[in-house]
Formats: structure tokens, sequence, C-alpha cells
């Protein structure tokens, strides 16, 4: 248990649903990250918020929508995916600033049918 | 740029053998470097870091690596693996960037273990 939650664990989704995927830490970290991990690719950095500020998009499909109301939460706003978008969804949070780590929550498994 | 190369996608060693996953990184500055791992459907959980001082860090679960900034590697390294240990392995490096970190992962190797 790193002190990151994320829910739903599994979510199968058709391409024209709207889904939600979120993430929850109670860790008092600054920064919180969503990464995308598909088999047989590097970890995918997709978006990165800095005290609830977006400071990272990395080219991301605008069919995933980052929210991030407080410093505790952070949501991935998901509509009209692609079955190429199946993947484990991970969120990690960090303490930011120098010598800090990364820590990441369970994940989502996301199928899109 | 930034980048972590994981030269090995899969490694076997038998239960009781020594092990070292090979990392090797990019990066202009100091690093700050990381392994986690990751079983089935998990997430990463961090095994040790690198951040100064002492090039031989000591992790969880009996994991050391060893920094050495002649050879832009972090080697991670167990003496005796146990069949437990049989998951994927990510090295990373870390770049503090204002005031959060971008962290920057390896494609990832996995490890099984013969009984």
């Amino acid at each position: 248990e790193t002190g990151v939650t994320q829910t739903p664990r599994h979510l199968v989704m058709g391409m024209t649903n709207k889904k939600s995927l979120k993430c929850e830490q109670h860790l008092g970290h600054n920064a919180m990250y969503w990464y995308k991990q598909s088999a047989k690719k590097p970890l995918e950095l997709m978006f990165v918020y800095s005290l609830e500020e977006r400071v990272e998009n990395n080219s991301v499909p605008s069919r995933f929508s980052p929210e991030c109301p407080n410093s505790s939460h952070l949501f991935l706003h998901l509509h009209t995916l692609q079955p190429e978008d199946s993947a484990l969804y991970l969120c990690a949070s960090s303490p930011g600033g120098a010598n800090t780590e990364a820590f990441f929550g369970q994940g989502t498994r996301l199928t899109v049918v | 740029a930034q980048s972590v190369t994981q030269p090995d996608i899969h490694i076997t060693v038998s239960e009781g053998a020594s092990l070292e996953l090979r990392c090797n990184y990019s990066y202009g500055a100091t690093p700050y470097l990381f392994w986690y791992v990751q079983s089935p459907g998990q997430g990463l959980q961090l095994l040790l870091k690198y951040f100064s001082g002492d090039t031989l860090v000591q992790g969880i679960k009996g994991f050391e690596a060893e920094f050495k900034r002649s050879q832009s590697s972090f080697n991670l390294r167990k003496p005796s693996v146990h069949w437990s240990d049989a998951a994927e392995y990510f090295c990373a490096v870390g770049r503090a960037i204002y005031n959060f970190n971008k962290f920057y992962f390896g494609s990832g190797t996995k490890l099984n273990v013969k009984p």
C-alpha cells in the first residue's frame, strides 16, 4: 500500500461511452501524474499536475481529459476511446522538489470494446 | 535528453542463483536513479533509490544497486533470488523541474525464476 488509491481497478467500456478514472492520495504530495502502460511498450507519461496546475501534456489525444480539483485528487475523463487505448493506467504522486520519488497506485485496467 | 535503457527484455534465473539487471541512463546532470518492481496487474513499487553519497544503495527485499557514473549505469543485484522475485523490473531517472520531478522509465526487464 503506497497511499495512492485508484478506482476502479478494472473498467470495460464501449467506444461511445464516457467514463472517468479516479486517483486519490493523502500523502500531502504536490505533484500527481497519469501514466499509460501498454503491452510491450515503456511507460508513457501522459499528464503531470503540480500544485493543481497542469504542467505537462505529452501530446495526448483530446479524448483523454485530466482534471485536478485539489491536491489530493486526480481524474482522467475518457470519451470516444479506441480499442488501442486499452491499457493499464497508472496514477502516481510525488512530494515535488529534488530528491523525491514517485509513489504509484495499483492502476486501472481499461478495456475498450 | 534523458533516457533509460534496459538492454535485457527477459531474464531467467534459477532460484537461489544471483541476479544482475542492467540499466544505463543518459542524463546531463547528477541523476536521481530508481528501481521499481511490478507484479502482474499491479502498480510499481519502489525497491531503492540513489540521490547522492554512497554509490552502493540497499533496498527492500534484499536488493542492492550500484551507481557507476563513468559507465552511466545503475545495475540492480540480488545475491540469491527467490521464486517470489519473479516480476517486471523498471529502472528510472528523475529530473527536477521547478517544483516537481519528471520521471523517465526504461522499458523493463521481465524476470522469470526457475524452481
